[in-house]
Protein backbone atom coordinates (compact mmCIF):
# COMPACT_ATOMS: atom_id res chain seq x y z
CA UNK A 1 0.00 0.00 0.00
CA UNK A 2 1.04 3.47 -0.98
CA UNK A 3 1.08 5.63 2.00
CA UNK A 4 0.95 9.44 1.90
CA UNK A 5 2.72 11.85 4.24
CA UNK A 6 1.52 15.33 4.83
CA UNK A 7 3.89 18.10 6.53
CA UNK A 8 3.54 20.12 8.50
CA UNK A 9 0.30 18.68 10.12
CA UNK A 10 -0.57 22.21 11.19
CA UNK A 11 0.15 25.94 9.08
CA UNK A 12 -0.82 29.20 10.85
CA UNK A 13 -1.00 31.63 8.53
CA UNK A 14 -2.04 35.64 7.95
CA UNK A 15 -5.01 36.43 5.06
CA UNK A 16 -2.66 37.51 2.40
CA UNK A 17 0.52 35.51 2.84
CA UNK A 18 1.81 32.24 0.70
CA UNK A 19 0.66 28.99 1.79
CA UNK A 20 3.02 25.64 0.79
CA UNK A 21 1.78 22.45 1.30
CA UNK A 22 3.67 19.06 1.04
CA UNK A 23 2.36 15.37 0.33
CA UNK A 24 4.71 12.76 0.05
CA UNK A 25 4.47 9.24 -1.55
CA UNK A 26 6.28 6.22 -0.10
CA UNK A 27 6.62 4.94 -3.51
CA UNK A 28 6.11 7.02 -7.09
CA UNK A 29 2.75 7.50 -8.21
CA UNK A 30 3.40 9.24 -11.05
CA UNK A 31 1.67 11.87 -11.75
CA UNK A 32 -1.60 10.53 -9.91
CA UNK A 33 -1.93 12.98 -7.02
CA UNK A 34 -5.27 15.08 -6.26
CA UNK A 35 -5.85 17.55 -3.29
CA UNK A 36 -8.61 18.33 -2.00
CA UNK A 37 -10.13 21.33 0.25
CA UNK A 38 -12.98 20.17 3.32
CA UNK A 39 -14.46 22.90 5.56
CA UNK A 40 -15.87 21.24 9.32
CA UNK A 41 -19.77 19.98 8.40
CA UNK A 42 -18.62 19.71 4.67
CA UNK A 43 -17.79 17.39 2.05
CA UNK A 44 -14.71 17.36 0.42
CA UNK A 45 -13.96 19.40 -2.22
CA UNK A 46 -11.85 18.95 -5.42
CA UNK A 47 -8.66 21.46 -5.94
CA UNK A 48 -6.27 19.57 -8.06
CA UNK A 49 -6.15 16.45 -10.05
CA UNK A 50 -3.29 14.85 -12.04
CA UNK A 51 -0.76 16.80 -9.64
CA UNK A 52 -1.18 19.86 -11.60
CA UNK A 53 -4.73 20.39 -13.08
CA UNK A 54 -7.38 22.74 -11.25
CA UNK A 55 -10.86 21.85 -11.27
CA UNK A 56 -13.31 23.44 -12.75
CA UNK A 57 -14.27 26.29 -10.71
CA UNK A 58 -11.23 26.78 -8.60
CA UNK A 59 -9.71 29.96 -8.39
CA UNK A 60 -6.38 30.84 -9.71
CA UNK A 61 -4.49 31.32 -6.71
CA UNK A 62 -4.91 27.22 -5.91
CA UNK A 63 -1.62 25.62 -8.09
CA UNK A 64 -0.45 22.17 -7.77
CA UNK A 65 3.28 20.75 -8.49
CA UNK A 66 5.66 17.49 -8.57
CA UNK A 67 5.65 14.64 -9.68
CA UNK A 68 6.69 10.74 -8.75
CA UNK A 69 6.97 11.03 -4.87
CA UNK A 70 6.85 14.91 -3.90
CA UNK A 71 4.21 17.17 -4.40
CA UNK A 72 2.99 20.39 -3.37
CA UNK A 73 0.08 22.83 -3.39
CA UNK A 74 0.65 25.87 -3.18
CA UNK A 75 -1.73 28.82 -2.43
CA UNK A 76 -0.38 31.87 -3.38
CA UNK A 77 -2.73 34.42 -1.18
CA UNK A 78 -4.54 33.12 1.57
CA UNK A 79 -8.36 34.73 1.34
CA UNK A 80 -10.23 34.28 4.72
CA UNK A 81 -12.55 30.82 2.90
CA UNK A 82 -9.59 29.06 2.45
CA UNK A 83 -8.66 28.44 6.19
CA UNK A 84 -9.56 24.58 6.36
CA UNK A 85 -7.90 20.77 5.86
CA UNK A 86 -6.58 20.11 2.67
CA UNK A 87 -5.51 16.34 1.85
CA UNK A 88 -3.65 14.66 -1.06
CA UNK A 89 -5.06 11.68 -2.19
CA UNK A 90 -3.24 9.08 -4.53
CA UNK A 91 -4.51 6.07 -7.03
CA UNK A 92 -2.37 2.78 -7.60
CA UNK A 93 -4.37 0.75 -9.67
CA UNK A 94 -7.38 0.31 -8.01
CA UNK A 95 -6.14 1.15 -4.55
CA UNK A 96 -6.40 4.67 -3.41
CA UNK A 97 -5.03 6.37 -0.34
CA UNK A 98 -5.53 9.76 1.16
CA UNK A 99 -2.82 11.65 3.41
CA UNK A 100 -3.51 12.49 6.91
CA UNK A 101 -4.32 16.17 6.08
CA UNK A 102 -2.80 19.79 6.50
CA UNK A 103 -4.74 22.31 8.83
CA UNK A 104 -4.46 25.59 7.62
CA UNK A 105 -5.58 28.16 10.27
CA UNK A 106 -5.41 32.06 11.04
CA UNK A 107 -2.34 33.05 12.75
CA UNK B 1 -26.61 19.49 -11.68
CA UNK B 2 -24.53 16.71 -10.16
CA UNK B 3 -26.44 15.21 -7.26
CA UNK B 4 -25.45 12.26 -5.15
CA UNK B 5 -27.21 10.66 -1.71
CA UNK B 6 -26.49 8.82 0.17
CA UNK B 7 -28.69 6.60 2.32
CA UNK B 8 -29.19 3.54 4.73
CA UNK B 9 -26.44 4.56 7.07
CA UNK B 10 -27.73 3.95 11.05
CA UNK B 11 -26.92 2.45 14.37
CA UNK B 12 -26.29 -1.63 13.55
CA UNK B 13 -24.74 -3.68 16.50
CA UNK B 14 -20.68 -5.39 16.12
CA UNK B 15 -21.15 -8.01 13.66
CA UNK B 16 -24.18 -7.32 11.61
CA UNK B 17 -24.83 -5.81 7.84
CA UNK B 18 -25.74 -2.47 6.55
CA UNK B 19 -26.10 -1.93 2.82
CA UNK B 20 -25.50 1.34 1.98
CA UNK B 21 -27.03 2.90 -1.22
CA UNK B 22 -26.42 6.21 -3.06
CA UNK B 23 -28.61 7.84 -6.05
CA UNK B 24 -26.67 9.81 -8.45
CA UNK B 25 -28.36 12.12 -10.90
CA UNK B 26 -27.40 15.14 -13.36
CA UNK B 27 -24.78 12.96 -15.39
CA UNK B 28 -24.60 10.11 -17.45
CA UNK B 29 -23.66 7.21 -14.42
CA UNK B 30 -22.90 4.57 -16.73
CA UNK B 31 -19.79 6.71 -17.53
CA UNK B 32 -17.89 6.43 -14.86
CA UNK B 33 -16.43 5.25 -11.96
CA UNK B 34 -17.66 5.34 -8.52
CA UNK B 35 -16.24 5.08 -5.28
CA UNK B 36 -17.15 4.95 -1.91
CA UNK B 37 -14.77 7.14 0.98
CA UNK B 38 -15.57 7.21 4.79
CA UNK B 39 -14.96 9.69 7.41
CA UNK B 40 -14.34 8.71 11.16
CA UNK B 41 -15.96 11.09 13.39
CA UNK B 42 -12.58 13.69 13.95
CA UNK B 43 -10.64 11.91 11.86
CA UNK B 44 -9.17 12.23 8.01
CA UNK B 45 -10.68 10.78 5.41
CA UNK B 46 -10.03 6.57 4.12
CA UNK B 47 -11.31 5.72 0.54
CA UNK B 48 -12.94 2.57 1.39
CA UNK B 49 -13.94 0.97 -2.42
CA UNK B 50 -13.88 1.77 -5.69
CA UNK B 51 -15.78 0.13 -9.01
CA UNK B 52 -15.61 0.48 -12.44
CA UNK B 53 -18.15 1.86 -14.94
CA UNK B 54 -19.54 -1.61 -15.86
CA UNK B 55 -18.62 -3.30 -12.81
CA UNK B 56 -15.60 -4.94 -14.61
CA UNK B 57 -12.90 -4.22 -12.00
CA UNK B 58 -13.26 -3.30 -7.97
CA UNK B 59 -11.18 -1.99 -5.58
CA UNK B 60 -11.21 -2.92 -1.86
CA UNK B 61 -8.72 -0.95 1.21
CA UNK B 62 -7.39 -3.69 3.06
CA UNK B 63 -9.43 -2.63 6.15
CA UNK B 64 -12.59 -3.96 4.38
CA UNK B 65 -11.78 -6.33 1.97
CA UNK B 66 -13.56 -9.80 2.55
CA UNK B 67 -16.20 -8.08 4.73
CA UNK B 68 -17.71 -5.19 1.76
CA UNK B 69 -18.69 -5.33 -1.60
CA UNK B 70 -19.43 -2.74 -3.80
CA UNK B 71 -21.43 -3.21 -6.68
CA UNK B 72 -23.76 -0.99 -8.76
CA UNK B 73 -27.44 -0.89 -10.79
CA UNK B 74 -26.54 1.51 -14.34
CA UNK B 75 -30.06 0.95 -14.93
CA UNK B 76 -30.89 2.59 -11.64
CA UNK B 77 -28.33 4.90 -11.41
CA UNK B 78 -27.14 3.85 -8.15
CA UNK B 79 -24.29 2.67 -6.11
CA UNK B 80 -24.43 0.00 -3.37
CA UNK B 81 -21.76 -0.95 -0.77
CA UNK B 82 -23.12 -3.77 1.29
CA UNK B 83 -21.05 -4.26 4.47
CA UNK B 84 -21.15 -7.17 6.70
CA UNK B 85 -19.29 -8.24 9.92
CA UNK B 86 -19.42 -4.98 10.98
CA UNK B 87 -16.76 -3.39 13.64
CA UNK B 88 -16.43 -0.60 16.05
CA UNK B 89 -14.09 0.71 13.48
CA UNK B 90 -16.01 1.20 10.44
CA UNK B 91 -17.87 3.95 12.62
CA UNK B 92 -17.74 6.91 9.93
CA UNK B 93 -19.91 9.18 7.65
CA UNK B 94 -19.81 7.34 4.53
CA UNK B 95 -19.46 9.35 0.95
CA UNK B 96 -20.49 8.59 -2.34
CA UNK B 97 -18.15 9.95 -4.98
CA UNK B 98 -17.93 10.04 -8.49
CA UNK B 99 -14.31 10.41 -10.73
CA UNK B 100 -13.29 13.58 -12.08
CA UNK B 101 -14.24 13.36 -15.90
CA UNK B 102 -10.63 14.08 -17.20
CA UNK B 103 -9.07 11.75 -14.93
CA UNK B 104 -10.07 8.24 -12.89
CA UNK B 105 -7.94 9.38 -10.10
CA UNK B 106 -10.03 12.19 -8.11
CA UNK B 107 -13.32 12.13 -6.88
CA UNK B 108 -14.66 15.96 -8.11
CA UNK B 109 -18.79 15.30 -6.98
CA UNK B 110 -19.16 13.97 -3.39
CA UNK B 111 -22.94 12.98 -1.47
CA UNK B 112 -23.34 14.67 2.01
CA UNK B 113 -23.05 11.07 3.30
CA UNK B 114 -24.88 8.73 5.57
CA UNK B 115 -23.66 8.22 9.47
CA UNK B 116 -23.38 4.30 10.37
CA UNK B 117 -22.99 3.72 14.08
CA UNK B 118 -21.54 0.33 15.10
CA UNK B 119 -22.23 0.37 18.95
CA UNK B 120 -23.82 -2.61 20.99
Amino acid sequence: EIVLTQSPATLSLSPGERATLSCRASQSVSSYLAWYQQKPGQAPRLLIYDASNRATGIPARFSGSGSGTDFTLTISSLEPEDFAVYYCQQRSSWLFTFGPGTKVDIK
Amino acid sequence: EVQLVESGGGLVQPGRSLRLSCAASGFTFDDYAMHWVRQAPGKGLEWVSGISWNSGSTGYADSVKGRFTISRDNAKNSLYLQMNSLRAEDTALYYCAKVERGSSSAFDYWGQGTLVTVSS
